[in-house]
C-alpha cells in the first residue's frame, strides 16, 4: 500500500512559466512533509519542507501548499528554469516515527528554453 | 566534499559474488540510513542506525546485511544476490532520528547490477 503517491510521472514547462508537482497521501498520521530534488547520478537534495501545522511555505522561487483535509500537497516553482530539470520526490514524516521518511514515486520535471 | 560519500558508484556482481557498499557522512550526524530504489518505484528504505544502533529493518532479505562501526559509516555487505536486486542504493545521513521533522542528506548512490 502506497502511502505517498505522484500520480504524474513526468510534467514539461516552458521557461518563465510556472510549474505545479502533486502529491498525495493516506496516513493521516503525517506531520512533516518534504520535497527532495534529484538530478542524473547524483543523490537526492533537499528542497523545502511544511510541517502540519501550516498551509504553506515559501522559499524563494520554491513554495509547498498543504492541503490537510484533502490529504493532498503541492510544489510550486515560479518562474522555473532549465536548471529545475530534475525528478521531484515529496517524502512524509510523522512525529513519532524513527525518522522514517516515506517516498513518493518521483515525478521528472523539464523545463524547456 | 561532499556531506556524504558512497563508494563504489557503480558495482557488478555475480549472484554467488561477496562485495560491500560504504558510506561515509562528514556531517557530524548520529543517524544513517540505507534507502533502495528500483527503477519506477519510490525510494524504499532498508535500514536505520542512531548512535550505531540499528533502530529499523524494513523486513529486508538476509542477503543484506549492514554494519554501522561508528555514526560516520555504514556499510551493506552484499551475498548471494538475485537479478531482482539491481537498484541503486542510496546512503543519508540525518542529525538524528525520530521527532518527525528530520531532513536526510543522501549521498549520489552505488549503481548495482546483479548478474
Amino acid at each position: 500500500d502506497q502511502q505517498v503517491k505522484q500520480n504524474s510521472p513526468s510534467l514539461s514547462v516552458q521557461e518563465g512559466r510556472i510549474s505545479i508537482l502533486n502529491c498525495d497521501y493516506t496516513n493521516s498520521m503525517f506531520d512533516y512533509f518534504l520535497w527532495y530534488k534529484k538530478y542524473p547520478a547524483e543523490g537526492p537534495t533537499f528542497l523545502i519542507s511544511i510541517s502540519s501545522i501550516k498551509d504553506k511555505n515559501e522559499d524563494g522561487r520554491f513554495t509547498v501548499f498543504l492541503n490537510k483535509s484533502a490529504k493532498h500537497l503541492s510544489l510550486h516553482i515560479v518562474p522555473s528554469q532549465p536548471g529545475d530539470s530534475a525528478v521531484y520526490f515529496c517524502a512524509a514524516s510523522y512525529s513519532s516515527n524513527t525518522g522514517k521518511l516515506i517516498f513518493g514515486q518521483g515525478t521528472t520535471l523539464q523545463v524547456k528554453p | 566534499e561532499t556531506g556524504v560519500t558512497q563508494t563504489p558508484r557503480h558495482l557488478v556482481m555475480g549472484m554467488t559474488n561477496k562485495k560491500s557498499l560504504k558510506c561515509e557522512q562528514h556531517l557530524g550526524h548520529n543517524a544513517m540510513y540505507w534507502y533502495k530504489q528500483s527503477a519506477k518505484k519510490p525510494l524504499e528504505l532498508m535500514f536505520v542506525y542512531n548512535f550505531k544502533e540499528q533502530t529499523e529493518n524494513n523486513s529486508v532479505p538476509s542477503r543484506f546485511s549492514p554494519e554501522c562501526p561508528n555514526s560516520s559509516h555504514l556499510f551493506l555487505h552484499l551475498h548471494t544476490l538475485q537479478p531482482e536486486d539491481s537498484a541503486l542504493y542510496l546512503c543519508a545521513s540525518s542529525p538524528r532520528t525520530g521527532g518527525g521533522n528530520e531532513k536526510l542528506f543522501f549521498g549520489s548512490g552505488t549503481q548495482l547490477s546483479v548478474l
